[in-house]
Formats: structure tokens, sequence, C-alpha cells
């Protein structure tokens, strides 16, 4: 089975100040992991995957295998990152149709 | 070009009718799949389709739940006596190829079972 977790509903920060949503997994095989935003009456979009080892809109997101997590974070948050954030697990030769799972989602708020 | 489209946007029932649920996937794209996304569980799997074929149907939450797809392409998700517990939105989302790469996803549909 597998499984994220997201602890955080909600998480709060002022402008310009550091964030990090925390992601949790549990799979016993070899796991890709993303990160999707939802903006304010926006559909659900990707931000970000393991694999491309990139940075999006100044996000980044290391897969730690040893400790399965793969917390999402930024240095300095804008007012427009505010957002709904989901970590999400696809199971890697996942005969099931290479669905994703979601954790619960964290509600990022930034004030000004 | 076009994203994924779901219609409709919002659907408002009363508890024991049947609803249907349409999914437009990006033209090209082979995989598609149904989620939900409810306060008390989150964003949950449902079905997937690859074409025409739906080999996981493994998170349909009951039998009152059916999807299907012709031509490859569109597909309705049908929800028969609808009952309150049934209330979220439903999201479609479609990949390229065998469903490894990125699934996009639509603007859902909201029901709301009364």
């Amino acid at each position: 089975a597998q499984r994220v977790t997201q602890p955080e509903k909600l998480l709060s920060v002022f402008k310009g100040a550091p964030v990090e949503l925390k992601c949790n997994y549990s799979y016993s095989g070899s796991p890709e992991l993303f990160w999707y935003v939802q903006y304010s009456r926006q559909r659900l979009q990707l931000l970000l995957r393991h694999i491309s080892r990139e940075s999006i809109k100044g996000f980044t997101a290391d897969l730690n295998k040893g400790e399965t997590s793969f917390h999402l974070k930024k240095p300095f948050a804008q007012e427009e990152d505010s957002a709904m954030y989901y970590c999400a697990l696809r199971g890697m030769n996942n005969n099931a149709g290479n669905m994703l799972t979601f954790g619960g989602g964290t509600r990022l708020m930034v004030k000004p | 070009g076009a994203g994924v489209s779901q219609s409709p946007s919002n659907k408002v029932t009363e508890k024991g009718k049947d609803v249907e649920l349409r999914c437009d996937p990006i033209s090209g794209h082979t995989a598609l799949y149904w989620y939900r996304q409810s306060l008390g569980q989150g964003l949950e799997f449902l079905i997937y389709f690859q074409g025409n074929s739906a080999p996981d149907k493994s998170g349909l939450p009951s039998d009152r739940f059916s999807a299907e797809r012709t031509g490859g392409s569109v597909s309705t998700l049908t929800i028969q006596r609808t009952q309150q517990e049934d209330s979220a939105v439903y999201l479609c989302a479609s990949s390229f190829g065998s469903g490894t790469g990125t699934q996009y996803f639509g603007p859902g549909t909201r029901l709301l079972v009364l």
C-alpha cells in the first residue's frame, strides 16, 4: 500500500519568510514524487516532480529516501504563493495504472 | 492548446437520482483518470482508463459508480442512486502514453446531493 502524509493542514507565514511544506510517504518500491498546487478558483496543476530536479517559482523539493520525505521549500515566500499544496506519489512500474496517491493537502497563507 | 475539460461544472441533484459527469481529455492522451476530492477524504483515485479499457477500477467506492470511455477520448462517470456522501468535486486527469507522463487535471465537477 502507498500513503502520503502532509502533517500540516494550514501553514501561515509572512511575506519574505522561508517556507517548508512537509510531506512524508510510505511505499515499498521506487516512488515518484510530485507537488501539485491549486490556486484559488483554478485547477490543480503540477508544480514540480522529483525526477526533474528543477526549481519552479522558487520552490524546490528533494526526495530523501532515508527519511521517506519530499518536503517543499522556498527561501522567501510571496503573497502569490498562497494556495493549496498537495504532495503526491506514483509507484514506478506500478501495474495499477500509475495513479497518483495524494496527501491531504496543506493550505499555505502568505501574509503581507 | 485546450486542456482537460469537464462538464457540468456544477451539479445539484436529489438523493436517489442518477448523474452523469463528462470528461474531455487532452487530444492524444490515451491515459485518463477520475479522482474525487471531498472534505473528509481529500483527493482519492477512482478509476483509470488506458484507451477504452479500464484495467484499474479499484478506487470505485461502490457498485453505484461506473465509468466508460468510448473512442479512446471522452469519458463519462455515472453515479446511480446518489447519496449525500457522494457530494464532492470530481476531477478528471489525462496523460500521454501509458500513464507515466504528467497528469493534467480538469477544472472538476462540483456535485451536491441534497
